[in-house]
């Protein structure tokens, strides 16, 4: 079975920063990783994913995420956050054989300060 | 496109009442799951769906919840009789097919209060 860990319930930062928000997951097999982001009382959005090939993938909004397999971790980052990104932002995993079942992190909440 | 549809945005009713919460997937698309978020348990997956066939309902919490999808543009989830501890915000999503790293369109949610 598939799981996935944020290591921060919520991050603040001020505006211009960079952020990083952590994710390590676990599984005994080959896993495609996934960004969602969610802003208040809206669903979710794919932010970025990695599928395969280069362990640096980008996404929308300036967010890029480099999956490292070692370390099992899978961490988004942004070198200048805008107030707008204040959202909540969840990893996720899924199994790239057989199986739609996607298990989501707790989230972590950005929280941008001005 | 509209997007995933789903209705009602917000549901109030009173313990023991029939709720039915309701979603129409993106045109097209061939997978729908709906997922329950709270915050205590974050966002679970509760059951999903390829061409209108439950394939994995596993999260389904107990015999009050159940889940149909009668035709590619519609399906329901529905509590009966609905519990104080079923308070959550519902999202259906969809998808396209399983060659693609299937993203998941998520709709806007339904966020259910049980009196």
């Amino acid at each position: 079975a598939q799981s996935v860990t944020q290591l921060d319930s919520q991050v603040p930062v001020f505006e211009e920063a960079p952020v990083e928000l952590r994710c390590n997951y676990s599984s005994s097999v080959s896993v495609y990783l996934f960004w969602y982001v969610q802003y208040p009382n809206q669903g979710l959005q794919l932010l970025l994913k990695y599928l395969s090939g280069s362990t640096l993938v980008k996404g929308i909004n300036g967010f890029e995420a480099e999956f490292n397999k070692s370390q099992t971790s899978f961490h988004l980052r942004k070198p200048s956050v805008h107030i707008s990104d204040t959202a909540e932002y969840f990893c996720a995993v899924r199994k790239n054989t057989g199986g739609f079942k996607t298990i989501f992190g707790a989230g972590t909440r950005l929280f941008v300060k001005a | 496109d509209a997007g995933v549809i789903q209705s009602p945005r917000h549901e109030v009713t009173e313990m023991g009442q029939e709720v039915t919460l309701r979603c129409k997937p993106i045109s097209g698309h061939d997978y729908l799951f709906w997922y329950r978020q709270t915050m205590m348990r974050g966002l679970e997956l509760l059951i999903y769906f390829n061409n209108n066939v439950p394939i994995d309902d596993s999260g389904m919490p107990e015999d009050r919840f159940s889940a149909k999808m009668p035709n590619a543009s519609f399906s329901t989830l529905k509590i009966q009789p609905s519990e104080p501890r079923d308070s959550a915000v519902y999202f259906c999503a969809s998808s396209l097919d399983r060659v693609s790293y299937n993203e998941q369109f998520f709709g806007p949610g339904t966020r259910l209060t049980v009196l």
